[in-house]
């Protein structure tokens, strides 16, 4: 059964650092992988979506990259603004069970501090 | 528009009312998404429709009864719902159909803002 895991599970920042959010899944048997950010209470805004095919993709400061093999995508966050305070989930599509739905993963809390 | 609307904002029930929450998209998404997410958690997947046929039920109770009446509009009927049920109601949608083995495609998520439900 596949799982996706989120490390950490909080992070507490200053303004204008480069972060690292990390996303592992167990099984490489993925269609794609997408990363959201959500506000509290709110729904999920699509950030980035990389196909099984692809190694990364970019927007703006934002850049994920994909290593099925390892089970890992990380979310590279570029000079961090307070703005960016959410909580980020990826959702891997998984294709093990027989049918094809997306996973998510447990959450990262980011806060981001003037 | 790359918009997935959702009314209503908030809901507030009893245990013994029957109310509906409502899903809209119009941008040609064939495939339609609930799902089910508690305090700091994240989202549970209850159903999906691929060109308006449930594809997948995760063993959701038969107090939420989903509905597709065409391919831009998704409901979710409530009846007889527990306090537990209490949580934000998330929709999705994505260009592809999917659920079923083979059918994949290009399909990133896009998701309304949720409907707050309360069960008193």
């Amino acid at each position: 059964k596949q799982e996706v895991t989120q490390i950490p599970a909080a992070l507490s920042v200053p303004e204008g650092e480069n972060l690292v959010l990390n996303c592992s899944f167990t099984d490489s048997a993925i269609y794609n992988l997408q990363w959201f950010r959500q506000d509290p209470g709110k729904g999920l805004t699509s950030l980035l979506l990389i196909q099984s095919s692809q190694r990364e993709q970019t927007s703006g400061r934002l850049n994920a990259s994909l290593d099925k093999s390892s089970g890992r995508s990380t979310l590279y966050i570029a000079a961090s603004q307070p703005g960016d305070s959410a909580t980020y989930l990826c959702a891997a599509y998984d294709t093990t069970s027989g049918t094809y739905k997306y996973i998510f993963g447990t959450g990262t809390r980011l806060k981001v501090l003037a | 528009d790359t918009e997935v609307t959702q009314t209503p904002k908030h809901l507030v029930m009893g245990m013994t009312n029957k109310k509906s929450l409502k899903c809209e998209q119009h941008m040609g998404h064939r495939a339609m998404y609930w799902y089910k997410q508690k305090a700091k958690k994240p989202p549970e997947l209850m159903f999906v429709y691929s060109y308006e046929k449930l594809s997948i039920n995760e063993s959701v109770p038969s107090r939420f009864s989903p509905e597709c009446p065409n391919s831009s509009l998704l409901n979710l009927h409530l009846h007889a719902l527990q306090p537990e049920d209490s949580a934000l109601y998330l929709c999705a949608s994505s260009q592809e159909g999917v659920g079923l083995a083979g059918a994949v495609g290009y399909n990133e998520q896009f998701f309304g803002p949720g409907t707050r439900l309360t069960v008193l």
